[in-house]
């Protein structure tokens, strides 16, 4: 198994422009989560999907969108990119809530 | 004040130390983690934990539900263990809140 993967690794982004930052898990995961992670500040919650079709907001999903068609893929989109949005992005996933999550190695996102 | 505190926020020890991490929620949970996180970037989860103790290999983690507390131990520390050690409960509602983590460094 792969676990879960992300690209890209690193990207640098301008004020307005858009991108999708993907994850993929090929453990039959129901559950799979996109955090962020600022310096200084614990991991917030942007989006979550408890299955195929199902998705919901977290702490701070303004800015953000998500899509679930199907299990194994939950892509993050950034429609107008904005410098309060630097930060280091990792998506997780879980059989189920409560269980341990496994995290995916991160985007670290910049824009200038 | 964020729901879930830890202390200290940075901690550096000698090799072979015995290392206490310390863990607050003000949030009723149905469940803990401890994480660790690698200069890389990486994150992986060390235990989770509802109640009591669980220990694997030279690491500790305790949970006083009453008091809402859990610490993470170290036990006879090693440069390898130098790393960002996060805290996250699973609160009753099923969100998942993180402390900001504790970095801590090893020396040789």
């Amino acid at each position: 198994n792969a676990g879960v993967t992300q690209t890209p690794k690193f990207r640098i982004l301008k004020i307005g422009q858009s991108m999708t930052l993907q994850c993929a898990q090929d453990m039959n995961h129901n559950y799979m989560y996109w955090y962020r992670q600022d310096p200084g500040m614990g991991l917030k919650l942007i989006y979550y999907s408890v299955g195929a079709g199902i998705t919901d907001k977290g702490e701070v999903p303004n800015g953000y969108n998500v899509s679930r068609s199907t299990t194994e893929d939950f892509p993050l989109r950034l429609e107008l990119a904005a410098p309060s949005q630097t930060s280091v992005y990792f998506c997780a996933s879980s059989y189920a809530s409560g269980t341990s999550p496994l995290f995916g190695p991160g985007t670290r996102l910049t824009v200038l | 004040k964020n729901e879930v505190e830890q202390s200290p926020q940075n901690l550096t020890a000698q090799e072979g130390e015995f290392i206490t991490i310390n863990c607050s929620y003000s949030v009723g949970i149905s469940a803990l983690h401890w994480l660790q996180q690698h200069p890389g970037g990486g994150i992986v989860s060390l235990f989770m934990l509802s109640s009591g103790k669980k220990k694997h290999g030279r690491l500790i983690a305790t949970i006083n539900i009453q008091e809402k507390h859990s610490s993470l131990h170290i036990t006879a520390s090693h440069p390898r263990d130098s790393a960002v050690y996060i805290c996250a409960v699973i609160s009753n509602n099923n969100d998942m809140r993180f402390g900001a983590g504790t970095r801590l460094t090893v020396k040789p």
